[in-house]
């Protein structure tokens, strides 16, 4: 079973940059495929805030950035508000399951 | 403006079947693919299937397969997930997403606003 490991929790004062980490534990994941990362405040579904490790859908802010290292990814916000406090998720592909798995998602607080 | 509107959830017995339905709009229904997702109450995200764009192709969580069939209409621009022999397990809010595949995997661009499923006697 393939496992994309987040910290359950991180927080932070308004204007301080965090970091959430996603650790992949399969090798059918690895280097080969993508980690994107979804925001889902409060009582909304999910959004797509990063793809392709490091890209930005148009709209979402600069603050927000991504970057991806072997079998490890992190998303970073810098600048951080109010508005930032939700739930975060990484997400790839595992191909032996030919299906995606996501983190296990962190909660961020300001 | 991309839009997915999901319907079709509600409270249903184990052992019970139930259709949820996706209307998409905004986009060519046959250029993306269509993923159903899910979130269990208080828990985190979890993939259930994909319906490929072309629809040729189908894949399932192994949570779900043999239950569950992801389909679509392309007439009604509807992508489907029919539910069978549901566990209390299943209880989630499932979501429909407009779906991109690609050589580096597969990426949920667009979500809907999701709709509640209940299995519970």
């Amino acid at each position: 079973q393939s496992v994309l490991t987040q910290p359950p929790s991180v927080s932070g004062a308004p204007g301080q940059r965090v970091t959430i980490s996603c650790t992949v534990s399969s090798s059918n994941i690895g280097a080969d495929y993508d980690v994107h990362w979804y925001q889902q405040l409060p009582g909304t579904a999910p959004k797509l805030l990063i793809y392709g490790n490091n890209n930005r859908p148009s709209g979402v802010p600069d603050r927000f950035s991504g970057s991806k290292s072997g079998t490890s990814a992190s998303l970073a916000i810098s600048g951080l508000q109010a508005e930032d406090e939700a739930d975060y998720y990484c997400q790839s592909y595992d191909n032996s399951l030919s299906g995606s798995v996501f983190g296990t998602g962190t909660k961020v607080t300001v | 403006e991309v839009q997915l509107v999901e319907s079709g959830g509600g409270l249903v017995q184990p052992g019970g079947s139930l259709r949820l339905s996706c209307v998409v709009s905004g986009f060519t229904f046959t250029t993306y693919a269509k993923s159903w997702v899910r979130q269990a109450p208080g828990k985190g995200l979890e993939w259930v299937a994909d319906i490929s764009g072309s629809g040729g192709s189908t894949f399932y969580a192994d949570s779900v397969k043999g239950r569950f069939t992801i389909s679509r209409d392309n007439s009604r621009d509807t992508v489907y997930l029919q539910m069978n022999s549901l566990r209390a397990e299943d209880t989630a809010v499932y979501y429909c997403t407009k779906t991109t595949m690609g050589v580096r995997g597969v990426k949920f661009d667009s979500w809907g606003q999701g709709t509640l499923v209940t299995v519970s006697s």
